[in-house]
């Protein structure tokens, strides 16, 4: 199965900063079939990123997805209060589907 | 409004079973394959089964199948999850969820991102 490892763990910024998101894959990742979500205790998770770039229904343009084979990032451009919370990429070119182990975004 | 929500989690001592509920709303419940992923405390999330639109193709990780059934009732808009043989490493938050319209899917298997989740419903095996 492909291994995402996502980096840093943690990531303490102030609102307004970038956050810059890193999932590296063990294996090629099959079309870019890679997806972000977002994930706040007692929330439903919310889908970003899917297709590696491009943002889903209702995501704010300050969110951006990249990257293809191995190598993707979430990139948040200025990062607003209700940014902060754990974020997690997904594979599902390949199976079984899997994801990353997270970042924590927390303010700084 | 599109809407999960799961219910059904509790506590259930190991080899105990459990079935877990996920009414939809909001979406053509009877055109989209949907799945259960789980959250370990303290851990990442892990996909755990995925059953197709007209419910007949199913597919489980390996961690859970021959323990595991999902189901669906498109007449009730639900979605389920039949655990059974429950071991503590089951433990966790598990969610249901949609797949992206742009899914596809071969003999290995459904591949799409999820767009639609619920809050969750906590599953705790333990003496």
């Amino acid at each position: 199965e492909i291994v995402l490892t996502q980096s840093p763990g943690t990531l303490s910024l102030s609102p307004g900063e970038r956050a810059t998101l890193s999932c590296r894959a063990s294996e090629s990742v099959t079309s870019g079939s890679l997806a972000w979500y977002q994930l706040k205790p007692g929330q439903a998770p919310r889908l970003l990123i899917y297709g590696a770039s491009t943002r889903a229904t209702g995501i704010a343009d300050r969110f951006s997805g990249s990257g293809s084979g191995t190598d993707f990032t979430l990139t948040i451009t200025r990062l607003e209060a209700e940014d902060f919370a754990v974020y997690y990429c997904h594979q599902y070119g390949s199976s079984p589907q899997t994801f990353g182990q997270g970042t924590r975004v927390e303010i700084k | 409004e599109v809407q999960l929500l799961e219910s059904g989690g509790g506590l259930v001592q190991p080899g105990g079973s459990l079935r877990l509920s996920c009414p939809a709303s909001g979406f053509s419940f009877s055109s989209y394959a949907m799945s259960w992923v789980r959250q370990a405390p303290g851990k990442g999330l892990e996909w755990v089964s995925t059953i197709g639109a007209n419910g007949v193709i199913t597919y489980y990780a390996d961690s859970v199948k021959g323990r595991f059934t999902i189901s669906r009732d498109s007449s009730k808009k639900t979605l389920y999850l039949r655990m059974n043989s429950l071991r503590a490493e089951d433990t966790a938050l598990y969610y249901c969820a949609k797949l992206h319209h742009t899914y596809s899917y071969d003999s290995n298997g459904y591949y799409g991102a999820f767009d639609v989740w619920g809050q969750g419903t906590l599953v705790t095996v333990s003496s």
